[in-house]
């Protein structure tokens, strides 16, 4: 069956700290893959997306980089954090037009 | 993606049927009508979808206008862990992801 992992569940990092948030897929190939994220009280916001290795398209302009170094690994970057990227990050899959997408359990960051 | 209309909220009671409408006037041909839910302090779960005829699975059954500008959600009997955020969404082709409104807000009274 087909899961997906995310980690770590909670962070909190200092402002101008880096981060590194992994997501990752088992039991299917060529996924579609998607970082969201909720802020506090709003609603989800897509951040980036990937149809394959290497090709990332952002939906927002953002302090924030996405790469997808293996087929089901996805990964959400920052060289130096702000105050207001916290949130709750989400990833999710699916595997084209007319499939139901999969959301991993997320994320919370506190940037402090 | 086209936009979707939902209620703000609604309340029902346990074990219950719960009808959960969305309008979607401006659905184009090749979109599909997806419903997920949100807990808080959790990720979406996918719910449900469909393109032109109704739908059932073991979480819901997804009735679709003859016309497909809108759609009802329907929770068969409700219980107190159905409480949630639901979301209506219509994705078409291409791969650039969910666009999630506000949503229902669904309360469930025991």
């Amino acid at each position: 069956s087909q899961t997906i992992h995310q980690w770590p569940a909670t962070l909190v990092q200092p402002v101008g700290s880096p981060l590194s948030l992994e997501c990752t897929v088992e039991g299917t190939s060529n996924p579609n893959l998607y970082w969201y994220r909720q802020a506090a009280g709003r609603g989800l916001q897509l951040l980036f997306y990937s149809v394959g290795i290497g090709q990332i398209s952002s939906e927002v302009p953002q302090n924030l980089s996405a790469s997808r170094p293996q087929d089901r690994q996805f990964i959400l970057s920052s060289k130096k954090l702000l105050l207001s990227d916290s949130g709750f990050y989400l990833c999710a899959w699916n595997l084209g037009t007319g499939y139901g997408y999969t959301f991993g359990s997320g994320t919370r960051l506190t940037v402090v | 993606d086209a936009k979707t209309t939902q209620p703000n909220s609604m309340e029902s009671n346990e074990e219950e049927p719960v009808h959960l409408p969305c309008n979607h006037s401006t659905i184009s041909g090749t979109d599909y009508i997806h419903w997920y839910r949100q807990l808080p302090s959790q990720g979406p779960e996918y719910v449900i979808h469909g393109l032109t005829s109704n739908v059932n699975n073991r979480m819901a059954s997804l009735a679709i206008a003859e016309d497909r500008k809108s759609s009802t959600l329907i929770l068969h009997r409700a219980t107190l862990r159905d409480a949630a955020v639901y979301y209506c969404i219509l994705s078409g082709g291409g791969a650039d992801g969910l666009t999630f409104g506000k949503g229902t807000h669904l309360i469930i009274q025991p």
